[in-house]
């Protein structure tokens, strides 16, 4: 089956540690996003990437790390910098990077504690 | 990419017709109405988009008044797992790479 996968579904780790978030997609997608997620609030973009080796910040980039070495990947780090990390995590992906609709993976809820 | 207002929350009777509301007055010509559903603790899931005319799937129906300032999502025959956020982001092609959603429209379906 194509889609998006991310894993895992839950993560915790401790303060001050650097966390790599998982987001893989077989759909053959140019593009893939990085989104946060805060209860009872919308969605805020971190980066996305239109072609593999490259990336772009979003809104919210500062403390947060990502690479598109590949088509199919496209990781994302939460580093000790970020103030707030604790969110839920969405990874999504389209065809191009300009208008089409993007399709999400089912989300990573990372805990810091 | 317009500004979109929806209510916060709306209750529907399951197997009726529930219609989600959206304005976007501010609407640019070149701008279509995209529709996403996210259900609690999943990732968004694309519905239905349009520019000017009506949209129907098998999803869903996109209904866009004339003066594309507002719009409407209808879900024919409302199910208890239609319950979940629907948001309502309106955007231009070629000018950027991310949806802009906002806090949505809580749907609950009542049985």
């Amino acid at each position: 089956d194509g889609g998006i996968t991310q894993s895992p579904k839950y993560l915790f780790r401790k303060e001050g540690q650097n966390v790599t978030l998982s987001c893989e997609q077989n759909l053959n997608h140019d593009a893939m996003y990085w989104y946060r997620q805060d209860p009872g609030q919308g969605l805020r973009l971190i980066y996305y990437s239109q072609i593999v080796n490259d990336f772009q910040k979003g809104d919210i980039a500062e403390g947060y790390s990502v690479s598109r070495e590949k088509k199919e990947s496209f990781p994302l780090t939460v580093t000790s910098a970020q103030k707030n990390p604790t969110a839920f995590y969405l990874c999504a992906s389209s065809i191009g990077g300009n208008g089409n609709e993007q399709f999400f993976g089912p989300g990573t809820r990372l805990t810091v504690l | 990419d317009a500004k979109t207002t929806q209510p916060t929350s709306m209750d529907c009777a399951e197997g009726r017709a529930a219609n989600l509301p959206c304005n976007h007055s501010t609407i640019s010509g070149n701008e279509y109405v995209y529709w996403y559903r996210q259900i609690h603790s999943q990732g968004p899931q694309y519905i239905i988009h349009g520019l000017k005319n009506n949209e129907t799937n098998e999803m869903a129906s996109l209904i866009i008044t004339e003066d594309r300032k507002s719009s409407t999502l209808i879900l024919p025959h409302a199910t208890l797992r239609d319950t979940a956020v629907y948001y309502c982001i309106v955007r231009a092609p070629n000018t950027g790479n991310q949806f802009y959603f906002g806090t949505g429209t809580s749907l609950t379906v009542i049985p």
